[in-house]
């Protein structure tokens, strides 16, 4: 089955740590993202990689960075320099960045992070 | 400004009635899609419905329908003889232009009561 990896589900670091957090997908999708969502609140575009060694900051990238070495994963890192890392991180694809899709983008599961 | 903007925190439907979401969007981009995402509390996004901006009718999807105004910018999801298991938080959202990077509403917390 074609989907989208995240792990863990549940990620709890003491403040001052990076942490990072895995997204796999096996859709042969070209683009990837991250989304930030905080408790009763919309999603929050962080980063966004729209092909192989190259991604673009989305609204709230400070305190974040992203690498995307390879077309299937693209793992977030949470810095030290993120003032409030608790939140709900979610990664999805799209078939491309240009193309019309749908669908819009296909979802992972998400990590749940709180920093201590 | 808000690209996207939910007016309805919370929306409370008896079982088997239908509820009407509202979603109304900002963008000055003549090319544009609209989606609705539902959001259980397991915290997948689930995607529902799409609207493109030259698409002349309403889209459909089973229970799902998208009421979609253009001049008022409105695009809004009707959910017709609503489960309990539709109880869950449900988005709107916009792509604008030929990209597919989207832009989310702060969403609405739908109850359907038994």
């Amino acid at each position: 089955d074609g989907g989208i990896t995240q792990s863990p589900k549940y990620l709890f670091r003491k403040e001052g740590q990076n942490v990072t957090l895995s997204c796999e997908q096996n859709l042969n999708h070209d683009a990837m993202y991250w989304y930030r969502q905080d408790p009763g609140q919309g999603l929050r575009l962080i980063y966004y990689s729209q092909i192989v060694n190259d991604f673009q900051k989305g609204d709230i990238a400070e305190g974040y960075s992203v690498s995307r070495e390879k077309k299937e994963s693209f793992p977030l890192t949470v810095t030290s320099a993120q003032k409030n890392p608790t939140a709900f991180y979610l990664c999805a694809s799209s078939i491309s960045a240009m193309e019309i899709a749908i669908e819009g983008n296909f979802f992972g599961p998400g990590t749940r992070l709180t920093v201590l | 400004a808000q690209k996207i903007t939910q007016t309805q925190p919370g929306m409370f439907v008896q079982e088997k009635e239908a509820v009407t979401l509202d979603c109304t969007y900002d963008t000055s981009d003549q090319s544009y899609g609209l989606f609705w995402y539902k959001q259980p509390s397991s915290g997948e996004m689930i995607f529902l419905i799409y609207q493109g901006s030259y698409d002349e009718q309403n889209a459909t999807e089973g229970r799902y329908s998208l009421n979609f105004q253009k001049a008022r910018k409105s695009a809004n999801l009707v959910i017709s003889a609503s489960q309990l298991g539709d109880s869950a938080m449900y988005f709107c959202a916009m792509r604008e232009g030929s990209g597919s990077r989207l832009t989310f509403g702060e969403g609405t917390q739908l109850t359907v009561n038994p």
